[in-house]
């Protein structure tokens, strides 16, 4: 079993939207859970972290953690064309971050 | 100002051929990584270093070799190039690095393409 899954997409929403990005891990050890937010022909860049179980909120966005079952959850509400990007989920522990594959995520006009 | 810098944008080359790929970051952060970016887009860690010194080095061929002249800087240096080798290479920087709530700033990547 891989370290850190996610559907590679593509996922297409209409805007305004509420989209649900999810992705599954296997190692209990992690503890800390980051988003990062990739757009075409750049570098990733942070958009949430948490830490431990629980919902974090930022504006439209939240996120989700389930450590019983090691699952994470990003939602996006009311989403725009700008959020058109792809989305890595990244859990770490204090000495590496492993990152998903990304989900492909595009919002239509 | 730009915070994670890396040069070439592009580079195209010959099978067989030795590159370097250079990164600076202006942070002044500790720790500096690359990862390389297949056509699957799976983001995957190669080195990373903390303060010049090598911490983190993946099951890399020996083809690559990172050097770190000082803390700002981070290259990476490819002999032998193959096909296998084309891929995007992101360079990132950390305050401190090992993970936790380290935030990790990257560059805009190189887009290497391997003839």
């Amino acid at each position: 079993q891989k370290e850190v899954e996610q559907d590679p997409g593509p996922l297409s929403v209409p805007e305004g939207a509420i989209v649900s990005l999810n992705c599954t891990y296997s190692n209990s050890a992690f503890q800390y859970f980051m988003w990062y937010r990739q757009y075409s022909r750049k570098g990733p860049e942070l958009l949430m972290y948490t830490y431990s179980s629980g919902n974090k909120e930022d504006g439209r966005f939240t996120a989700q953690v389930d450590k019983s079952s090691k699952y994470i959850s990003l939602f996006i509400r009311d989403s725009q064309p700008s959020d058109s990007a792809t989305y890595l989920c990244a859990p770490n522990r204090d000495d590496k971050i492993i990152f998903g594959k990304g989900t492909r995520l595009h919002i239509l006009p | 100002d730009t915070a994670v810098s890396q040069t070439p944008k592009y580079l195209v080359t010959q099978m067989g051929n030795d590159k370097s790929i250079k990164c600076e970051q202006n942070l002044g952060h500790d720790t500096m990584y690359w990862y390389k970016q297949d056509s699957k887009k799976f983001l995957k860690i190669m080195f990373s270093y903390n303060n010049k010194e090598l911490i983190i080095n993946e099951t890399v061929p020996n083809r690559f070799s990172p050097k770190s002249p000082d803390k700002a800087h981070l290259n990476l240096h490819i002999n032998s190039l193959e096909l296998g080798d084309s891929a995007v290479y992101f360079c990132a920087s950390s305050e401190k690095g090992g993970g936790g709530l380290d935030e990790q700033f990257f560059g805009p990547g190189t887009r290497l393409t391997v003839l």
